[in-house]
């Protein structure tokens, strides 16, 4: 089946720091792969469609500037928290689709602590 | 816009019993659901998905869709403790539609 790879699992940044983390589909090319952000006990939360080779598609109340989307590649895409704050403290969680098995697959996700 | 619901529990059940998960969905159009387990500081894992009305079992789960009334279910049988887990329905579609999830907890 298809493996999406997420790194780092886990981070601790200072506020004002930037944070970036990886998305990569492991056996698959993904033209499409999607970030979510989870807060605790919460349900997940689409933030932006990263699309391969063009700009990303942010959600409703998403900053861009704040979180720069890059899918510079078929195989990966990457979210950078900049100038991060401790209210961007989160679970942050990438997805891609295998179009020949159709349902998405999630990386295992990056706990973000920002201090 | 499409909208996915589930109750968003917690659903008790003792462990050996059934667990009963339901979703109703908005939009008549959709063609796939799918079933997600997510344990607590986890990402979401595929357990199940679904495409034709009716019954599609593996192993201890069932999924059931009914697209005249617009729900999928999820049964699973013998629970056991290890099933305790938030449970996310998905509609399918160029971008995915996740419900709330429903949070089960298996009583030993």
């Amino acid at each position: 089946g298809a493996v999406v790879s997420q790194h780092p699992s886990r981070v601790i940044c200072k506020s004002g720091t930037s944070v970036k983390i990886e998305c990569r589909s492991l056996d698959f090319q993904a033209t499409t792969m999607f970030w979510y952000r989870q807060f605790p006990k919460q349900s997940l939360m689409l933030m932006a469609t990263s699309n391969e080779g063009s700009k990303a598609t942010y959600e409703q109340g998403v900053e861009k500037d704040k979180f720069l989307i890059n899918h510079a590649s078929l195989t990966l895409s990457t979210l950078t928290v900049t100038s991060a704050h401790p209210e961007d403290s989160s679970f942050y969680i990438c997805s891609a689709r295998d179009m020949a098995d159709y349902g998405y697959t999630f990386g295992s996700g990056t706990r973000l602590t920002v201090v | 816009q499409k909208e996915v619901e589930q109750n968003s529990g917690p659903l008790s059940v003792p462990e050996g019993a059934i667990a009963s998960l339901n979703c109703t969905y908005s939009d008549r159009g959709s063609q796939s659901f799918f079933w997600y387990r997510q344990y607590s500081g986890k990402s979401p894992e595929l357990i199940m998905s679904i495409y034709s009305n009716g019954d599609k079992e593996d192993g201890r789960f069932t999924a059931q869709l009914n697209k005249a009334s617009q729900y999928v279910s999820l049964l699973i049988r013998d629970s056991q403790p290890s099933d305790s887990a938030t449970y996310l329905c998905a509609q399918g579609g160029q971008n995915f539609v996740f419900g709330p999830g429903t949070r089960l907890s298996v009583l030993p």
